[in-house]
């Protein structure tokens, strides 16, 4: 099984500020089966961007993603309070879908 | 709109079985496949098995292979998931969740991610 692991844990920055969120795989995948979400306390997740850099409808373009191989980014342009969140990553990989443990977005 | 809509929380004694129920609506349902997911309390977002709501077929993770049971029942739009033998740690939100398979434009490949959320089923596992 693929394993995702994302890095920071856990990001603190001011609004405004650029973040820069990572989903490295344990093995080469296809950057069509990558996709990031979003989770506010409380809340289901939210899908961001599918594909690794396709944002979905509806989400701000202050989210993009990019990668291929093993090293996917997600990048919050310029960060708003409402952005306060914990962010997956998602792999459907060859057996089985994989999550990756998450980073947490705090907005100082 | 495409909405999933859960079943009310559940609790039950360790060892017990448990069936959640997923209402799908705003698509044609037998054209998409439905996950499964739970978070326990505090915890990150665990994968458990999809079923292609076509066809029946399912797939799960292997953590719950034995244990874990997808169904569907489409002219009811509904999914379902039992869970047997419980213990605390299974104690969770569970979510079900669409599946997109889109075709890549110019491309023989697919995207395939989860779109839509249901709305959180709650079971707690406690004696």
């Amino acid at each position: 099984e693929i394993v995702l692991t994302q890095s920071p844990g856990t990001l603190s920055l001011f609004p405004g500020e650029r973040a820069t969120l990572s989903c490295r795989t344990s093995q080469s995948v296809t950057s069509f089966h990558l996709a990031w979400y979003q989770q506010k306390v409380g809340q289901a997740p939210r899908l961001l961007v599918y594909g690794a850099s396709n944002r979905a409808t509806g989400i701000p373009d202050r989210f993009s993603g990019s990668g291929s191989g093993t090293d996917f980014t997600l990048t919050i342009s310029r960060l708003e309070p409402e952005d306060c969140a914990v962010y997956y990553c998602l792999l459907f990989g060859p057996s089985s879908w994989t999550f990756g443990r998450g980073t947490k977005v705090e907005i100082k | 709109q495409v909405q999933l809509v859960q079943s009310g929380a559940e609790v039950r004694r360790p060892g017990a079985s448990v069936r959640v129920s997923c209402k799908a609506s705003g698509y044609t349902f037998s054209t998409s496949s439905m996950h499964w997911v739970r978070q326990a309390p505090g915890q990150g977002l665990e994968w458990l098995g999809w079923i292609n709501a076509g066809n029946g077929n399912t797939q799960y993770s292997q953590n719950f292979q034995g244990r874990l049971t997808i169904t569907r029942d489409t002219s009811a739009t509904t999914v379902y998931l039992d869970l047997s033998s419980l213990t605390s740690a299974d104690t969770a939100v569970y979510f079900c969740a669409r599946d997109r398979t889109v075709a890549v434009p110019f491309s023989p490949n697919y995207f395939h991610y989860i779109d839509v959320w249901g709305t959180g089923t709650t079971v707690t596992v406690s004696s």
